[in-house]
This record gives C-alpha cells, structure tokens and sequence, in this order.
C-alpha cells in the first residue's frame, strides 16, 4: 500500500541553523510528493511539490528532492527563522484514480533566537 | 479571488448526536476533498467529491457521508457521533488533478 513516513518531532533549532526533515515514502508507481507547512491553529498550506523523479521542489527557502532511487522527499532549508516553527507534512498523491493525499504524522519545529 | 471557507470554526456537540461541517470551494475548483486530523496525527482522507458525485473514499464508516452542490460548496455529515470523532476536519478544494487547498478547519469536539 501507499505510506508516509517521518521523522519525530519535535526539531529544536536556534535561528539561522540548517533544517533536514526526513521523508520516506512507500508507494506503487510514480506519486507525487509534497510538503504541507500547519501554522499554530491554522489550515494547511502547500509549501512545495515535485511531481516525478529528480524533480526539485522550492519555495520561501525551503527545498526538497524527488528521490525514486531512495524513496525518500527530504525537505531542507539552509537558515530558519523563528517564523518558520510550526509542523511539517510529508505528503503523497498516488497516481491515478482519486486526487487524494497520503500524509505522515507531521514534524513540529520549533525554532527559537 | 477567495478561499476555502469552512463553517463553523468550532462546535461541541454529545455522543450519539449528529453534525453538519460546511465548506465553501475556491473559486473555480470542483474538486472537494475531506479530511479527519486527530490531535497530533497527520489528516487522514475521508472521501472526495467531484462534480457533485463521490469519486474515492477512505477507511471511514458509512456514518460518515456528504454532499456536493452544484456551485461545488460541500458538505460533511456524521451520525451516531462517538468520542473517536472528535478531531479538526479540514476541507481542500481543487481542479481535477492539481494541488489541493486546504481551509482553515473545523474544531469538533464530542462528550
């Protein structure tokens, strides 16, 4: 079947450190893959996406690799912020049929001055 | 251009009673999708519709059913409410096959 796995939380960084969460996916054929970002309270918002392998996916810093060879969408930024600290969702689109998401448990970071 | 839009942001409601959530589309979208995110967890699929028809569901009982109008405004509806559904349910809306976007949730809480 199709999985999401991510690393625990919670990631404790102080500002302008450099940010790895880890990804790992299970999934038949080609998924897409996503981040989705969860501000205290709030909605998710996508962060970024890479639809097949190779693809690099960016946004606001933040970056992630569609690794086939590995199954693993890491997502990294070079220099958190403070504002940066919420919880991060790994996510897969299985290809075809429905348009549905498949997410990890999410990683809360926190960043602090 | 405006949002998704859910309604309401939080309600409290007793076991065994039933519950309404809303969710307006984006504009443009006619792809509504469901979903359950228990405190601490990832959100999990329910189902989606398009074009006012289910199209996939996920591992949830048949008390968990919805609807999809014909401006693609959405509703999630749960009977028989039990303690295990108190979660946040968050809408997303999309065209056929893009990203999904997410609103801002709903708060239930069952005692």
């Amino acid at each position: 079947g199709n999985s999401v796995t991510q690393m625990e939380g919670p990631v404790t960084l102080s500002e302008e450190a450099f940010l790895t969460i880890n990804c790992t996916y299970t999934a038949t054929g080609y998924p897409s893959l996503f981040w989705y970002v969860q501000y205290p309270g709030e909605g998710l918002q996508l962060l970024l996406k890479a639809t097949k392998a190779d693809d690099k996916g960016s946004n606001k810093g933040f970056e992630a690799t569609y690794r086939k060879e590995t199954t693993s969408f890491h997502l990294e930024k070079g220099s958190v912020q403070v504002s940066d600290s919420a919880v991060y969702f790994c996510a897969l689109r299985p290809p075809g049929g429905t348009d549905k998401l498949i997410f990890g448990t999410g990683t809360r970071l926190q960043v602090f001055p | 251009e405006t949002g998704v839009t859910q309604s309401p942001t939080h309600l409290i409601k007793t076991r065994g009673q039933q519950v309404t959530l809303r969710c307006s589309s984006q504009s443009g979208h006619n792809t509504v999708s469901w979903y359950q995110q228990a405190l601490g967890q990832g959100p999990q699929f329910i189902f989606q519709y398009y074009r006012e028809e289910e199209n996939g569901r996920g591992n949830f009982p048949p008390r968990f059913s919805g609807l999809q109008f014909p401006n693609y405004s959405s509703e999630l509806n749960v009977n028989a409410l039990e303690l295990d559904d108190s979660a946040l349910y968050l809408c997303a809306s999309s065209p056929p096959g893009q990203e999904q976007y997410f609103g801002p949730g709903t708060r239930l809480t069952v005692t």
